[in-house]
């Protein structure tokens, strides 16, 4: 089946350090991998996506990359923000037609100043 | 644009009801999903409709059910809650089409069950 495993949280880091958040998935098929974040009392958002082998999402200086020989997604980014304290959640989708998304537990992250 | 919207935001029904929720997806967009994202975990998909027919569901007992609208906008129905129903529920919207494609979510309807 389709599972993503993604590591136990929280993190916690001083403003502008460097952000790492392991993702590993296995998939029947070929996935196209996405992280979404979720801000206290909202809803998720994509904060970025990659769609085949070797490419990379980025957004918001947030980057990671589809990794096809280790089956992984990790998130990083270079100095984290107060602003960027959320819960992350790596998600995979297989093309059948029809998107759904299979997400992990999500890891939360806490910034302090 | 509105986005995706989802009413109530916040729900309380006992034990042994029914409740309904409900959403309207951003403008555009053809296909809606509904998610159960239990506390501290990750969203779970339930089922997913498209042109007002069901096309996928996940792994939840037929106590859940739904419905799509002409105007796209989808019900999910809960009969004979449980303690265990108790989650925050997500619609996603989305275009059937594309490898990839950018699922939207609401901010979601909290239910309670007591």
């Amino acid at each position: 089946g389709n599972s993503v495993t993604q590591m136990e949280g929280p993190v916690t880091l001083s403003e502008e350090a460097f952000l790492t958040i392991n993702c590993t998935y296995t998939a029947t098929g070929y996935p196209s991998l996405f992280w979404y974040v979720q801000y206290p009392g909202e809803g998720l958002q994509l904060l970025l996506k990659a769609t085949k082998a070797d490419d990379k999402g980025s957004n918001k200086g947030f980057e990671a990359t589809y990794r096809k020989e280790t089956t992984s997604f990790h998130l990083e980014k270079g100095s984290v923000q107060v602003s960027d304290s959320a819960v992350y959640f790596c998600a995979l989708s297989v093309d059948t037609g029809f998107q759904k998304l299979v997400f992990g537990t999500g890891t939360r992250l806490l910034v302090s100043p | 644009d509105a986005g995706v919207t989802q009413s109530p935001t916040h729900l309380i029904k006992t034990r042994g009801q029914q409740v309904t929720l409900r959403c309207s997806p951003k403008s555009g967009h053809d296909t809606v999903s509904w998610y159960q994202q239990a506390l501290g975990q990750g969203p779970q998909f339930i089922f997913q409709y498209y042109e007002e027919e069901e096309r996928q569901r996940g792994n939840f007992p037929d106590r859940f059910s739904g419905h799509q609208f002409p105007n796209y906008s989808s019900e999910l129905n809960v009969n004979a809650l449980l303690l265990g129903d108790s989650a925050l529920y997500l619609c996603a919207s989305s275009l059937r089409r594309g490898r990839g494609t950018e699922a939207f979510f609401g901010q979601g309807t909290r239910l309670t069950v007591v």
